[in-house]
């Protein structure tokens, strides 16, 4: 089983903070890093897909860089609202096969509460 | 707008059970999966499906089987329900290479 690490497992933040979290992969037969952005009782929806080493990416107050040849991207909220409460997870890609580039692994999220 | 659809949100099975979990897209994806989420655990792959027909183990299949007939469908199957097999399931679907569309799951109970 290929391993995805997500830090912290949780965090607890104060509206308007700033914040980050980190995603680590195996740097070798990379294809792509997805984050997923996932709220309570609802279905993960996509927040990015990055495939190059150096990527950044940026939706709204909420963006992504990449790092593929070290293994590690981090996810950066600006100015966190209670509506940003949420688990965040990162999934790797191997294209190593076709049948590979099929299949995610996941992280187990990071939980990020914001506090009014 | 495209969807993934799962039959039942909240489902209570009795332990010894033959349990169908059913999922439905529209968009014509290649690829669907089954995933299972446990506190701690975050999701984990159960089943996979690249065509009709064909599916693959995930990392936890044991005391699961799928089945795929038309595209657009793909079915896990709980032989004989268990209380560890209490968890709430996801399936997804992707076009190769691409990101998933998921479900809004159902929660599942063994009792």
């Amino acid at each position: 089983i290929l391993n995805v690490e997500q830090s912290p497992q949780s965090l607890h933040v104060q509206e308007g903070d700033s914040t980050n979290f980190t995603c680590s992969f195996p740097s070798s037969n990379f294809y792509a890093l997805h984050w997923y952005r996932w709220e309570t009782a609802k279905s993960p929806e996509a927040l990015f897909v990055m495939t190059l080493n150096g990527d950044e990416k940026k939706k709204g107050r909420i963006s992504a860089t990449l790092n593929t040849k070290e293994g590690y991207s981090y996810l950066y909220i600006k100015g966190s609202q209670p509506e940003d409460s949420a688990t965040y997870l990162c999934a790797f890609k191997r294209g190593s096969t076709l049948l590979a580039l099929s299949r995610l692994y996941f992280g187990r999220g990071t939980q990020l509460t914001v506090w009014p | 707008d495209v969807k993934v659809t799962q039959s039942s949100r909240y489902l209570v099975k009795r332990t010894g059970e033959k349990v169908f979990l059913e999922c439905v897209q529209d968009m014509d994806h290649e690829n669907m999966f089954w995933y299972r989420q446990d506190p701690g655990l975050g999701l984990r792959l159960i089943y996979f499906s690249y065509d009709v027909k064909m599916k693959e183990k995930g990392d936890i299949p044991e005391g699961y089987s799928v089945s795929r007939e038309k595209k657009e469908r793909f079915s896990l199957i709980l032989e004989s329900a268990s209380t560890n097999q209490t968890s709430m399931y996801l399936c997804a679907s992707s076009l190769w290479g691409n990101g998933y569309t998921f479900g809004s799951g159902t929660r599942l109970t063994v009792v």
